[in-house]
């Protein structure tokens, strides 16, 4: 068990909906990273928090956002879904910057029908 | 930009048999480098990291590592694999003083011969 946990742990949904994806961090940890894990792009960082404040963006689509709340806890939203959205959805965590371990959670696999 | 790159998309190795998984990063100063390994069903997990030093790491489940800046790579090894050891491997980097952004490859798939 690393820590994290990503809830919920499977989604399935029809295109143009909009779905919340919620992590919690290990506990101290400040950093939660959002990663986006498809069978043809791999694992795609999408963006990163620290303490509150975005501090790194990856190729994360404008109908996707994030944030991270005073209590750490990260949600991702995916709006407007595509076909193309299926796909598994890590959470990881980090105490340090740069991170010298990040943790993952299980993920939460979305199904966009 | 930066990326990482993993050559091999699929091995297949017989249980007992040596391994050794490539893994190369574009050129930048002072990388951090990363081997995950990712279950199925699970996320990943770290095996083993590279900051400065040493440039033969040890890891988890005897798992080792060599970082070669003048081949701009960090590849893998494990002198005996064990069936257990069936998952894809995942070599990242980060670099210092540009973000905190981890970089990771797509991964290689390890599958294991009785």
């Amino acid at each position: 068990d690393s820590g994290v946990t990503q809830t919920p742990k499977h989604l399935i949904t029809a295109t143009g909906q909009r779905v919340t994806l919620r992590c919690s961090p290990r506990s101290g940890d400040l950093s939660v990273y959002w990663y986006q894990q498809s069978l043809d792009q791999g694992l795609q960082f999408l963006i990163q928090y620290y303490n509150g404040e975005e501090r790194a963006k990856g190729n994360i689509l404008e109908r996707f956002s994030a944030q991270q709340f005073p209590d750490l806890h990260s949600e991702l939203n995916l709006s407007s879904l595509e076909l193309g959205d299926s796909a598994l959805y890590f959470c990881a965590s980090s105490v340090d910057l740069p991170p010298g371990e990040l943790f993952f959670g299980e993920g939460s696999r979305l199904t966009v029908l | 930009a930066q990326s990482v790159t993993q050559p091999d998309i699929h091995i297949t190795v017989s249980e007992g048999a040596s391994l050794e998984l490539r893994c190369n990063y574009s050129y930048g100063a002072t990388p951090y480098l990363f081997w995950y390994v990712q279950s199925p069903g699970q996320g990943l997990q770290l095996l083993l990291k590279y900051f400065s030093g040493d440039t033969l790491v040890q890891g988890i489940k005897g798992f080792e590592a060599e970082f070669k800046r003048s081949q701009s790579s960090f590849n893998l090894r494990k002198p005996s694999v064990h069936w257990s050891d069936a998952a894809e491997y995942f070599c990242a980097v980060v670099y210092m003083n540009r973000d905190d952004k981890i970089i990771f490859g797509k991964g290689t798939r390890l599958h294991i011969l009785p």
